[in-house]
C-alpha cells in the first residue's frame, strides 16, 4: 500500500483558511487520494477525493500537485467544529480491495 | 441526511463471553465494513462483506471474528470469546458501490471487556 506522510498536529484560528499538508512521494497512476476526518468521540467522517485535478465541495477543496506527490486540504474558514484528526489516504482503483487503511493523521486545533 | 447507526453506544462485557455488536447501515448501499480504534492508536480495517459473504478480512479479524447480514437491514459483527485485547471502539460503515465511493461510517460501539 502506497504510504502517506502528515504532519502530527497543526493549529488554526477560528475563521482563517487551514491548509493541511500530506505528502505522498510513492503514489501510483491509479491511486485515489481520499481525505477523511474524526472528530472527538466519532466515527471517521469522508471529506473529499481526488485522482489529479483540483476538487471542491462544501466541507474542502483538496488541491493535487501536479506531479502527484503532495496534497493538500483546505478548509476555506475554520469552524470549532473542525478541530479533528485528518486523515489522508491512497485508495488505489486497479486493486482489488476497497478497505481503507488509516495513519495517524493531523490534529487540528481551532482557536477561537 | 441517511447515516449508520450502531447499538449499543457502549458494551460492557466479561473476558470470555460472547458479543454481538450490530448496524444498521444506509439501506440502499451495497457493501459494509467493519473497523476499529484501540484508544490512542490508528483505525484498523477488520473486515469487508459484499454480497452476503466476506470479500477481505484482515489478520485481526481471526477464527472468534464473525459478521452476519441476518436480515436486510442489519450488519453485526459478533465476537466468539472475547479476550482483553478486545477492547476498543468498533466502527460499522457502508457505501454505496466499490473502490472510490465514499465510506460512511457510524459513532461506533465502545467494547469493554473485564
Amino acid at each position: 500500500d502506497a504510504k502517506t506522510t502528515q504532519p502530527n498536529s497543526m493549529e488554526s484560528n477560528e475563521e482563517e483558511p487551514v491548509h493541511l499538508p500530506c505528502n505522498h512521494s510513492t503514489i501510483s497512476g491509479t491511486d485515489y487520494i481520499h481525505w477523511y476526518r474524526q472528530l472527538p468521540s466519532q466515527g471517521p467522517e469522508y471529506v473529499i477525493h481526488g485522482l489529479t485535478s483540483n476538487v471542491n465541495n462544501r466541507m474542502a477543496s483538496l488541491a493535487i500537485a501536479e506531479d502527484r506527490k503532495s496534497s493538500t486540504l483546505i478548509l476555506h474558514r475554520a469552524t470549532l467544529r473542525d478541530a479533528a484528526v485528518y486523515y489522508c489516504i491512497l485508495r488505489d482503483a486497479a486493486y482489488n480491495t476497497d478497505k481503507l487503511i488509516f495513519g495517524t493523521g493531523t490534529r487540528l486545533q481551532v482557536f477561537p | 441526511e441517511p447515516e449508520v447507526t450502531q447499538t449499543p453506544s457502549h458494551q460492557v462485557t466479561q473476558m470470555g463471553q460472547e458479543v454481538i455488536l450490530r448496524c444498521v447501515p444506509i439501506s440502499n448501499h451495497l457493501y459494509f465494513y467493519w473497523y476499529r480504534q484501540i484508544l490512542g492508536q490508528k483505525v484498523e480495517f477488520l473486515v469487508s462483506f459484499y454480497n452476503n459473504e466476506i470479500s477481505e478480512k484482515s489478520e485481526i479479524f481471526d477464527d472468534q471474528f464473525s459478521v452476519e447480514r441476518p436480515d436486510g437491514s442489519n450488519f453485526t459483527l459478533k465476537i466468539r470469546s472475547t479476550k482483553l485485547e478486545d477492547s476498543a471502539m468498533y466502527f460499522c460503515a457502508s457505501s454505496a458501490d466499490y473502490s472510490n465511493q465514499p465510506q460512511h461510517f457510524g459513532d461506533g460501539t465502545r467494547l469493554s471487556i473485564l
